[in-house]
């Protein structure tokens, strides 16, 4: 079926505003995660779920970013009060499930900016 | 901490020259590891992996890999590009035999080949 699609593809807002990213996995993957591609810094990870587990909310970089799943499938990637250095690619992947040698697929990503 | 390294952050060949790409990773464990693959304007893939076993492995579109654990590297070869081959490439780790898959990516090599 379809790959990871996330929403929107690009989003501009201003610096303190909230934004809401969404992702969908491929159906049937239990693993989600959350990745950021920032200028010059590479892919960093920002948190994963698996199933009905605690997420793994390690990766996060300050309390303004959280995530959640619903239904064990789509999630939300919030960001309140967006501060410039926010500005980057988010990208989502999903894996059959969290075992480490599961591939991961990714999403084509949104790329937000941060005014 | 967990890190990985590529060394060349912007590559320049002509179709047909050899290739080989840099990684290096530092990591407190047993790893899996990974290249993926982002071709200008689509989503990042999968090009090999290695888990165990013989260290030589082998991906799509004539890539391989080498898995030195002496020197904690992980190089990419190709020994003839192709314009085609014109992409981002991202080496990542994890934890061998963990319950995430949770990746840790290197900052990302820019390949450019000209025709």
């Amino acid at each position: 079926g379809a790959g990871v699609s996330q929403s929107p593809s690009n989003k501009v807002t201003e610096k303190g505003k909230d934004v809401e990213l969404r992702c969908d996995p491929i159906s049937g993957h239990t693993a989600l995660y959350w990745y950021r591609q920032s200028l010059g810094q590479g892919l960093e990870f920002l948190i994963y779920f698996q199933g009905n587990s605690a997420p793994d909310k390690s990766g996060l970089p300050s309390d303004r970013f959280s995530a959640e799943r619903t239904g064990g499938s789509v999630s939300t990637l919030t960001i309140q009060r967006t501060q410039q250095e926010d500005s980057a690619v988010y990208l989502c992947a999903s894996s059959l499930t969290a075992a480490s040698y599961n591939e991961q697929f990714f999403g084509p990503g949104t790329r937000l900016t941060v005014l | 901490a967990q890190s990985v390294s590529q060394h060349n952050h912007h590559v320049i060949l002509s179709e047909a020259a050899s290739l080989e790409l840099g990684c290096n990773y530092s990591y407190g464990g047993t790893v899996n590891l990974f290249w993926y693959v982002q071709y200008p304007g689509q989503h990042l893939q999968l090009l090999l992996k290695y888990f165990s076993g013989d260290p030589l492995v082998k991906g799509i579109k004539g890539f391989e890999a080498e898995f030195i654990k002496s020197k904690f590297s992980f190089n990419l070869r190709k020994p003839s590009v192709q314009w085609s081959d014109t992409a981002e490439y991202f080496c990542a780790v994890n934890a061998r035999g963990g319950n995430t898959g949770k990746l840790i990516f290197g900052q990302g090599t820019t390949l450019q080949v000209k025709p």
